[in-house]
């Protein structure tokens, strides 16, 4: 299995708050993804990193920022927390841009 | 923006049956990549089909890829509950570093 991990795994918060959700990898993998999953909709990237401090958008980007700041490390921060935002978060991995991904375990958020 | 959909969108079958799903699309994918993702964890990767025409075996699991590269099939035999989850087709989008995703199918095998 890819060593990936997320952090933490379930987070309760109140609307309007700032969350900020960790990835954290041991493969040294160029890329990393943030996807939201929810039901209807499957998966969505949120953002992605094709190296460090090289961030791009996916296509729910709003309402979320990322930062790279070494290679193993890719964090999710949603500035102020909307219930819309509740859903399950996968961070995925990648050697190459358009090649196989491993995923993390997920997080559960829940915005109340 | 190329779309993947994904058919049947639920399945439920008894143990021991065979079943196919399906991944389509209207364009072409340099190659296509199958996941299972059981409840509570992240997709797994399974096989990843390159080339138009393809066939890969993977114990019960048969995966084709189309012949131009539109589409892509799962075929199990003789289902079994560990083979239940939800099944996710995937391709790279041309001209960028992202995957896009199908829809899903979700599969339940009834012991």
């Amino acid at each position: 299995d890819a060593g990936i991990t997320q952090s933490p795994r379930h987070k309760v918060t109140e609307t309007g708050t700032p969350v900020t959700l960790r990835c954290h990898q041991t493969e040294n993998h160029r890329y990393m993804y943030w996807y939201r999953q929810d039901p209807g909709h499957g998966l969505r990237l949120i953002h992605y990193s094709y190296g460090v401090k090289d961030t791009d958008k996916g296509e729910v980007s709003d309402g979320y920022s990322v930062s790279r700041s070494k290679t193993e490390d890719f964090l999710l921060t949603l500035e102020s927390a909307t219930s819309s935002q509740t859903s399950v978060y996968f961070c995925a991995i990648s050697r190459l841009g358009m090649g196989e991904q491993y995923f993390g375990p997920g997080t559960r958020l829940t915005v109340t | 923006t190329q779309l993947l959909e994904q058919s049947p969108q639920f399945l439920s079958i008894q143990e021991g049956e065979n079943l196919t799903v399906y991944c389509n699309s209207s364009s072409v994918f340099s190659s296509l990549q199958w996941y299972r993702q059981e409840p509570g964890e992240g997709p797994v990767l399974l096989v990843t089909v390159v080339t138009g025409g393809e066939v890969k075996k993977l114990k019960r699991l048969t995966f084709q890829f189309g012949d131009a590269r539109k589409d892509s099939s799962l075929h199990i035999t003789a289902a079994q509950p560990g083979d239940t989850g939800l099944y996710l087709c995937a391709g790279p989008n041309f001209g960028n570093e992202k995957l896009t995703f199908g829809t899903g199918t979700r599969l339940t095998i009834i012991p």
